[in-house]
């Protein structure tokens, strides 16, 4: 089945480590987007990628890196510059960046300890 | 201003009752709409498009004023699954801009 997989599905960070979450897609949609999402708040975008080797900043890239080295793989790095990243992370895809609606992961829930 | 408003809710409802939610968004050159549903610590999951001319699925109904850059989603005969929250979304150039979502939930 065709499908946007996410893990680990918890994920516990002591202060001033990095982490990287996975994201990958069978589906073969050309975008991919990172999420975060608060308790109470919306969907906030941190990442896009629109083709392989290429990537954008949404509004939230500070503390964050990522990489679109195939097109099936869209990882985010979450730095220790980010202050405050304990957070449900989401991923999504869509066949068509200029249109249509997305396929989301099943998301990562990052814990700061 | 938020790019996209909801009213947060909860909407407390009956089973059976229909119930409407709203939606404003700020950018007039939005170009495509969404309902999305999401249920607790879950992932958001598409349900419906939203088109000008309105359209129908099942007991969802979903209608776009672009004059009042308004949306609905209306709900008839409500459902105890149909308690999750409901995300408006539009899409302005190459991404989607999120509403903060409106809770509902239906009660036996």
């Amino acid at each position: 089945d065709g499908g946007i997989t996410q893990s680990p599905k918890y994920l516990f960070r002591k202060e001033g480590q990095n982490v990287t979450l996975s994201c990958e897609q069978n589906l073969n949609h050309d975008a991919m987007y990172w999420y975060r999402q608060d308790p109470g708040q919306g969907l906030r975008l941190i990442y896009y990628s629109q083709i392989v080797n290429d990537f954008q900043k949404g509004d939230i890239a500070e503390g964050y890196s990522v990489s679109r080295e195939k097109k099936e793989s869209f990882p985010l790095t979450v730095t220790s510059a980010q202050k405050n990243p304990t957070a449900f992370y989401l991923c999504a895809s869509s066949p068509d960046p200029q249109g249509g609606g997305y396929t989301f992961g099943s998301g990562t829930r990052l814990t700061v300890v | 201003r938020k790019e996209v408003e909801q009213d947060p809710g909860p909407f407390n409802v009956p089973e059976g009752a229909t119930v409407a939610f709203n939606c404003t968004y700020s950018n007039s050159a939005s170009q495509s709409f969404f309902w999305y549903r999401q249920d607790c610590r879950k992932e958001p999951k598409l349900l419906m498009s939203v088109y000008s001319s309105g359209n129908e699925d099942g007991r969802f109904t979903a209608q776009l004023n672009r004059a009042s850059q308004y949306i609905s989603l209306l709900i008839r005969d409500s459902k105890l699954s149909d308690s999750a929250t409901y995300l408006c979304v539009v899409r302005s150039t190459d991404k989607l801009i999120f509403g903060t979502g409106t809770r509902l939930q239906v009660f036996p």
